[in-house]
């Protein structure tokens, strides 16, 4: 069964330090997302990503984030001058359709970010 | 974006139906109705989704009343492994936004 993989599993960086994750979303898909969730609360939306550029984006995705598509099969997600906040599990999702009637989102497991 | 209502927690027993209600008020004429799974550590995990009446699936069912202001999930016999949180989620995008969920424990 195809899935969305991510890298890396656990990072423990440094506040201010920089952190790229990564993702192989399914083969097929057109739209990508990035989705986070800090221990014990809630997931949380960042952003959609669809034809090469971002579509829609939460308060939460602000000038500190960023997202790129590098090549055919990569989805990352940047995040610049890392705070102790920035803690969480990140999860890639990706779907078929997107816009109206997305339909089934496919998350990854996720990467873990710890912010020391 | 609609907002939905639901149990914080239920328990329940292998070999037991198990229903859980969501309200959504608000919900617009263009929202679809799903519902996704999620264990500790893992990202969230597609179950079902539906517009109006019923929906079935292999691992799942979802009622839907005609005015779509509420529905519910519905997991026949459900086993230890069923254990963790389910989310009700209304929209018509990938931006979803997640709410608490159920918290459902599975005892023997």
């Amino acid at each position: 069964e195809p899935e969305v993989t991510q890298t890396p599993s656990h990072q423990v960086t440094q506040m201010g330090q920089e952190v790229i994750l990564r993702c192989v979303p399914i083969s097929n898909h057109l739209y990508f997302y990035w989705y986070r969730q800090i221990l014990g609360q809630k997931v949380e939306f960042l952003v959609s990503f669809y034809n090469n550029e971002i579509s829609e984006k939460s308060e939460i995705f602000d000038d500190q984030f960023s997202v790129e598509r590098p090549d055919g099969s990569n989805f990352t997600l940047k995040i610049r001058s890392t705070k102790l906040e920035d803690s969480a599990m990140y999860f890639c999702a990706s779907s078929v359709a997107g816009g109206r009637h997305t339909g089934e989102l496919f998350f990854g497991e996720g990467s873990r970010l710890t912010v020391l | 974006l609609a907002k939905t209502t639901q149990p914080i927690s239920m328990d329940s027993y292998e070999g037991q139906e198990v229903n859980i209600t969501c309200s959504h008020n608000n919900i617009a004429t263009n929202d679809y109705i799903t519902w996704y799974q999620q264990f500790p550590s893992q990202g969230p995990r597609f179950i079902i989704q539906g517009y109006k009446t019923k929906v079935t699936n292999e691992v799942a069912s979802l009622f839907i009343p005609a005015d779509r202001k509420s529905s519910t999930l519905s997991l026949p016999r459900v086993s230890l492994s069923d254990t963790a949180v389910y989310y009700c989620l209304v929209g018509d995008g990938g931006a979803l936004t997640f709410g608490s969920g159920t918290r459902l424990q599975v005892q023997p």
